[in-house]
């Protein structure tokens, strides 16, 4: 299995406070993405980068920053958590351009109250 | 991205083969197809892919048809670990630009005794 690990792994807040998930990996894989993960909705991007300081919006980006200042870690913050963003969050890494593959960490579920 | 088609769920007996087809009749030339599955509570996890000519690997057996509009996963000998959220995708390889795996609703698979 690829080398990803992600933290927390569960969480609870309030609405209103920010919150930081990390993605952790090992593999040197240059491009990083953040999915969530909502019943009927299946997978939705978020943010994703394809190298350190190089970000860029997903389909569900409102609300949500994100930040890559080492190639193994990237790291997702909600400003100021609403309840609509309870969830489960999903960081995958891929290596190539070419016929490429993503491969998915654990998970972190959040719940916000 | 061409769209994908799935039935949602399917049932398949311990030890035969499980066959989930995906129709993607508006795929393009250059798209290619992908096969992902996640079992409850996990990451989703890359199994195969295929652009116009069928694919093994250890995990399973891709078959695409000759017009490209319909593929099937094969799993030869379904297991209870098999027991999952299998999902068919359809993207262009070698964009440019970072991969965005657009996950639809999949076929949940659910293998028995």
């Amino acid at each position: 299995d690829a080398g990803i690990t992600q933290s927390p792994r569960h969480k609870v807040t309030e609405t209103g406070t920010p919150v930081t998930l990390r993605c952790h990996q090992t593999e040197n894989h240059r491009y990083m993405y953040w999915y969530r993960q909502d019943p009927g909705h299946g997978l939705r991007l978020i943010h994703y980068s394809y190298g350190v300081k190089d970000t860029d919006k997903g389909e569900v980006s409102d609300g949500y920053s994100v930040s890559r200042s080492k190639t193994e870690d990237f790291l997702l913050t909600l400003e100021s958590a609403t309840s609509s963003q309870t969830s489960v969050y999903f960081c995958a890494i891929s290596e190539s351009l070419f016929q490429e593959t993503q491969y998915f960490g654990p998970g972190t579920r959040l719940l916000v109250l | 991205d061409a769209k994908t088609t799935q039935p949602p769920s399917m049932d398949c007996a311990e030890g035969r083969a499980a066959n989930l087809p995906c129709n993607h009749s508006t795929i393009s030339g250059n798209e290619y197809v992908y096969w992902y599955r996640q079992i409850h509570s996990q990451g989703p996890q890359y199994i195969i892919h295929g652009l116009k000519n069928n694919e093994t690997n250890e995990m399973a057996s891709l078959i695409i048809t000759e017009d490209r509009k319909s593929s099937t996963l094969i799993l030869p000998h379904a297991t209870l670990r098999d027991t999952a959220v299998y999902y068919c995708i359809v993207r262009v390889s070698n964009t440019g630009t970072a991969s965005k795996l657009t996950f639809g609703t999949g076929t949940r698979l659910q293998v028995t005794l």
